[in-house]
């Protein structure tokens, strides 16, 4: 079964820190890897995909995250934070590859501090 | 530019009434799913659904819980009987046969 594992529920950085938020999946096949972010009493928004193409996917707001086979990783970072960006974030992995439902992690907040 | 809309964002029930939650996909997309997030939980799949077909229901409880999606109208998740652990927020994503989920704001059940 594929599963996803974000460490750290809670993430706090300064503003114009560097933003690092970790996942770590299992899977027996190739993934398909997502990550998503939801702001206080809204729906989830796609902020990168991994897809089996390039290893270093950009997604939108400035956040890229990295794929790492060989250390089953697919971390996502930003090199400044914005007080904006604090948020919850939740990395996702899609078992049926182009289709099919997600599973998700348990998400991390980020808190952004002045 | 009309996403997946859900209604109600916020409902209210007491134990043992029923809950409808409808989800309107995004135009032109034929697959929806329903997840399912208690606080402090990341999204847990309940249901996957194409026009008129359940397609998988691995997530869905085995009493109480229902969805739905017609040829014509919105999808629906229906939970009968519901308890104060039925409390969570409910989402509704779309998407076409190989593209992206796209997400629904959520409806928010609270049961009293």
């Amino acid at each position: 079964a594929q599963s996803v594992t974000q460490l750290g529920s809670h993430v706090s950085v300064s503003e114009g820190a560097l933003v690092l938020l970790r996942c770590n999946y299992s899977s027996s096949v190739p993934p398909y890897l997502f990550w998503y972010v939801q702001y206080p009493n809204q729906g989830l928004q796609l902020l990168l995909k991994y897809t089996s193409a390039a290893t270093l996917v950009k997604g939108i707001n400035g956040f890229e995250a990295e794929f790492k086979k060989s250390e089953t990783s697919f971390h996502l970072t930003k090199p400044s934070a914005h007080m904006s960006d604090a948020a919850e974030y939740f990395c996702a992995v899609r078992p049926g590859g182009s289709q099919g439902n997600l599973i998700f992690g348990k998400g991390t907040k980020l808190s952004v501090k002045p | 530019n009309a996403g997946v809309m859900q209604n109600p964002r916020h409902l209210v029930r007491r134990r043992g009434q029923e809950a409808r939650l409808r989800c309107s996909p995004v135009k032109g997309h034929s697959h929806v799913y329903w997840y399912r997030q208690l606080p402090e939980e990341g999204l847990k799949f309940m249901v996957y659904l194409q026009k008129e077909n359940i397609i998988d229901e691995s997530g869905m409880p085995k009493e109480r819980f229902s969805a739905e999606f017609p040829k014509e109208g919105p999808s629906i998740l229906r939970i009968q009987q519901v308890v104060r652990g039925d409390s969570a927020a409910y989402f509704c994503a779309s998407s076409s046969k190989q593209g992206e989920a796209f997400f629904g704001q959520g409806t928010r059940l609270t049961v009293v």
